[in-house]
C-alpha cells in the first residue's frame, strides 16, 4: 500500500476560505515536507519540519510523529494558491531519501 | 541566486530512441536527485549523488537508465532505449544539508518526456 497517503485527492475552494491537507504515514518518518507544484509543473517547497508546527503568512503546518501524520492548512486562500499540494517523508532507515504522496489538486474559485 | 537548471524542457521521441537530460544544481549544493513523475502522481525517486559518489540507485531501470555526475557539479541522466512507459516529467532537486533545514528540497522546471 501507499506509504504516504494524501487525502483528499481533489478539492475546490471559493477565495478566502479555509482548507486542511493531510499526509498520513505508513513508515517510520523523522522529517516531512511540503510542496506546491504549479500548473506549469515547477515545484516550490513550502516547509521542512521536524515534529512540530511552522507558520508561513496563510500557511500553517503540523507534523505529529508519534501518530504518524502531518497537515497543510491554508488561510484565506488565493487564487494563487490553485496547484497540486505533495508531501514528502524522510524515513528513518533511508537517509536524504523522500518518499512522495500522490498529492491533492486544489482548486481555487473566484 | 540561481535556481536548479534543467534541459531541455520538452522531448518528443519514438520507442527505441535515446535521449539525455541535463541538470545544473544550485552552487554549493552537493546533493542531487532524479525523480521521474508519471502524469497524475507524485515524484519517485530514480537515484541520488552525494558529491560525485552515487548514493542510492536501487531504483533506477539499470538496463536502459544511467546518471552520472564526474565533477559533483553538473549531472546527466539517459534513457538508452526510450519505452512507451518512460513518458513522464523527469525533475532534478538539490539540497544543501547544512543548516536547520538540511535536507530541504530545491527542484527545477523538470523535463516532459513524450515517447510515442
Amino acid at each position: 500500500g501507499d506509504q504516504v497517503k494524501q487525502s483528499p485527492s481533489a478539492l475546490s475552494l471559493q477565495e478566502g476560505t479555509n482548507s486542511a491537507l493531510r499526509c498520513n504515514f505508513s513508515i517510520a518518518t523523522t522529517t516531512v515536507q511540503w510542496f506546491l507544484q504549479n500548473p506549469r509543473g515547477s515545484l516550490m517547497n513550502l516547509f521542512y519540519l521536524v515534529p512540530g508546527t511552522k507558520e508561513n503568512g496563510r500557511l500553517k503546518s503540523t507534523f505529529n510523529s508519534k501518530e504518524s501524520y502531518s497537515t497543510l492548512h491554508i488561510r484565506d486562500a488565493q487564487l494563487e494558491d490553485s496547484g497540486t499540494y505533495f508531501c514528502a517523508a524522510e524515513d528513518t532507515g533511508g537517509a536524504d531519501r523522500l518518499t512522495f504522496g500522490k498529492g491533492t489538486q486544489l482548486i481555487i474559485q473566484p | 541566486e540561481a535556481g536548479v537548471t534543467q534541459s531541455p524542457r520538452y522531448a518528443v521521441l519514438q520507442e527505441g530512441q535515446a535521449v539525455s537530460f541535463w541538470c545544473d544544481p544550485i552552487s554549493g549544493h552537493d546533493t542531487l536527485y532524479w525523480y521521474q513523475q508519471p502524469r497524475d502522481q507524485g515524484p519517485q525517486l530514480l537515484v541520488y549523488f552525494r558529491d560525485e559518489a552515487v548514493i542510492d540507485n536501487s531504483q533506477l531501470p539499470s538496463d536502459r537508465f544511467s546518471a552520472v555526475r564526474p565533477k559533483g557539479t553538473n549531472s546527466t541522466l539517459k534513457i538508452q532505449s526510450a519505452k512507451q512507459g518512460d513518458t513522464a516529467t523527469y525533475l532534478c532537486a538539490s539540497s544543501p544539508r547544512t543548516g536547520g533545514s538540511q535536507n530541504t528540497l530545491y527542484f527545477g522546471a523538470g523535463t516532459r518526456l513524450s515517447v510515442l
